[in-house]
């Protein structure tokens, strides 16, 4: 069945620094690839979203590129900032499914 | 505020208790979904309607869960006989149609069973 895999955090990091969550995935044929993020108390937000392969969705800042070759979506940002803290969670969305599989995320906390 | 809501944002309840919660979903969407998400893991899917048709329930969703969805307009989601390990937060999402399938979360209701 569809799988998504992400990196394990929390990931602590200071302002202005770069930041990278890893993402991969199992699926068949070829998914639809998403990030949401989740602040505390909140339901999920979408963050941005690529359909096919070499896609970038990008938002905010935040980037990834939808790699067939690897299986990969990883969320970039060039400076992170204290208010991107959050759960940041990794999703697909296998053709002719509703239903998304999401990843058990990453807490991501800047500090000052 | 045209997002999806969801009522109450926090529920503490007895075990053996029923709850019930609302999900408003945003007006033009015809697909409505429940999961369910405890600490540390990613939205779990528990059911999805397309209108008023409920088309999918998870094996997770057991006996003691059932949703409507009457008018194909806001959803409930109850739980009879509550038990500690229902504890969690219920997360409502709509889309709709013909747009990649996107969908828009509702800030979630918690759920303490104590």
């Amino acid at each position: 069945g569809d799988s998504v895999t992400q990196m394990e955090g929390p990931v602590t990091l200071s302002e202005e620094a770069f930041l990278t969550i890893n993402c991969t995935y199992t699926a068949t044929g070829y998914p639809s690839l998403f990030w949401y993020v989740q602040y505390p108390g909140e339901g999920l937000q979408l963050l941005l979203k690529a359909t096919k392969a070499d896609d970038k969705g990008s938002n905010k800042g935040f980037e990834a590129t939808y790699r067939k070759e690897t299986t990969s979506f990883h969320l970039e940002k060039g400076s992170v900032q204290v208010s991107d803290s959050a759960v940041y969670f990794c999703a697909l969305l296998s053709g002719g499914s509703y239903i998304p599989t999401f990843g058990r995320g990453t807490s991501l906390i800047v500090h000052p | 505020d045209t997002g999806v809501s969801q009522d109450p944002r926090h529920k503490i309840t007895k075990r053996g208790q029923n709850v019930t919660f609302r999900c408003d979903p945003i007006s033009e969407h015809n697909r409505l979904y429940w999961y369910r998400q405890t600490l540390g893991q990613g939205p779990e899917f528990l059911t999805y309607f397309q209108n008023e048709a409920q088309l999918e329930k998870s094996r997770l969703l057991s006996d003691r869960f059932s949703a409507e969805r009457p008018k194909g307009s806001f959803s409930t989601l109850e739980i009879q006989r509550t038990e500690q390990g229902d504890s969690a937060m219920y997360l409502c999402a709509s889309s709709r149609t013909g747009l990649g399938n996107e969908q828009f979360f509702g800030p979630g209701t918690r759920l303490t069973v104590l």
